[in-house]
C-alpha cells in the first residue's frame, strides 16, 4: 500500500531560525495536504497542494510539491513560539472515498 | 472545529470489554473517517464511511468495527478491548466549506486497562 514517509522526526531549533519538514510517498500523489497539531489538540488542515512543482505561502510557511508528485516540503521562516506543535502531511491517491495517509510527522520544538 | 464533535472524550476501560465511540457531524457530509494516533506512528486509518450503510477497512481495521445508520453518526466498535487500542481516536470529515482537507474532531482518548 502507499507509503508516506516524513522526516525529521524531531527538530529542536531557536526562536527565530528557519524549519523545514519533508515529505516523500512511495507513490505518485493526486495531491499532498499539510496539517498542524498543536501538543494536546486535534490535526488543523493548513493547505492543499495539487499541480506538479506547486509552490503556496502563507505568511512564514512555504510549501513545495515536486514535479514527480512523490514529494513536499514545509519551510517556516524565522520561527517563533506559535509555530510549536507537529507537522504532518498527508498523500491522497486520488481514489476517492478512501482517506489520507499521513506521515508520522515533524516535531518542532522552539527553544526561547 | 464546528460541525464535529466526539464523544466521549475520555474513557478508561477494561481489557476484554466492548467499547463504543460517537462522531457526530452536523454537516451532511457525505464522507466519514476514523484515525487512530499513537507515538511514533502518526494517524493511522481504521475506518471510512462513504454513505449511509457504506463503510470500509483502512490501515488498522483489525479489532473494530464501524457501523453508520444515519448520515449524521459514524460509530467506532471495539468488540473486546485490548491494551494495544489505548491510543487517542480522531474522527474526520471532508471540510464542510471548502471539500478541501479534512476537519477533525477533537478526539477521544481512550486508555484499556
Amino acid at each position: 500500500g502507499q507509503q508516506v514517509m516524513q522526516i525529521p522526526q524531531y527538530q529542536h531549533v531557536q526562536e527565530g531560525e528557519d524549519f523545514t519538514t519533508y515529505c516523500n510517498s512511495s507513490t505518485t500523489l493526486s495531491n499532498i495536504q499539510w496539517y498542524k497539531q498543536r501538543p494536546g489538540g486535534h490535526p488543523v488542515f493548513l493547505i492543499q497542494l495539487v499541480k506538479s512543482g506547486e509552490v503556496k505561502k502563507q505568511k512564514r510557511l512555504t510549501f513545495q510539491f515536486g514535479e514527480a508528485k512523490k514529494n513536499s516540503s514545509l519551510h517556516i521562516t524565522a520561527t517563533q513560539t506559535t509555530d510549536v506543535g507537529t507537522y504532518f502531511c498527508a498523500g491522497d491517491s486520488g481514489g476517492g472515498a478512501d482517506g489520507l495517509t499521513f506521515g508520522k510527522g515533524t516535531h518542532l520544538i522552539i527553544q526561547p | 472545529d464546528a460541525g464535529i464533535t466526539q464523544s466521549p472524550r475520555h474513557k478508561v476501560t477494561e481489557t476484554g470489554t466492548p467499547v463504543t465511540l460517537r462522531c457526530h457531524q452536523t454537516e451532511n457530509h457525505r464522507y466519514m473517517y476514523w484515525y487512530r494516533q499513537d507515538p511514533g506512528h502518526g494517524l493511522r486509518l481504521i475506518h471510512y464511511s462513504y454513505g449511509v450503510k457504506d463503510t470500509d477497512k483502512g490501515e488498522v481495521s483489525d479489532g473494530y468495527s464501524v457501523s453508520r445508520s444515519k448520515t449524521e453518526d459514524f460509530l467506532l466498535t471495539l468488540e473486546s478491548a485490548t491494551s494495544s487500542q489505548t491510543s487517542v481516536y480522531f474522527c474526520a470529515i471532508k471540510n464542510p466549506s471548502s471539500g478541501i482537507g479534512y476537519t477533525f474532531g477533537s478526539g477521544t482518548r481512550l486508555t484499556v486497562v
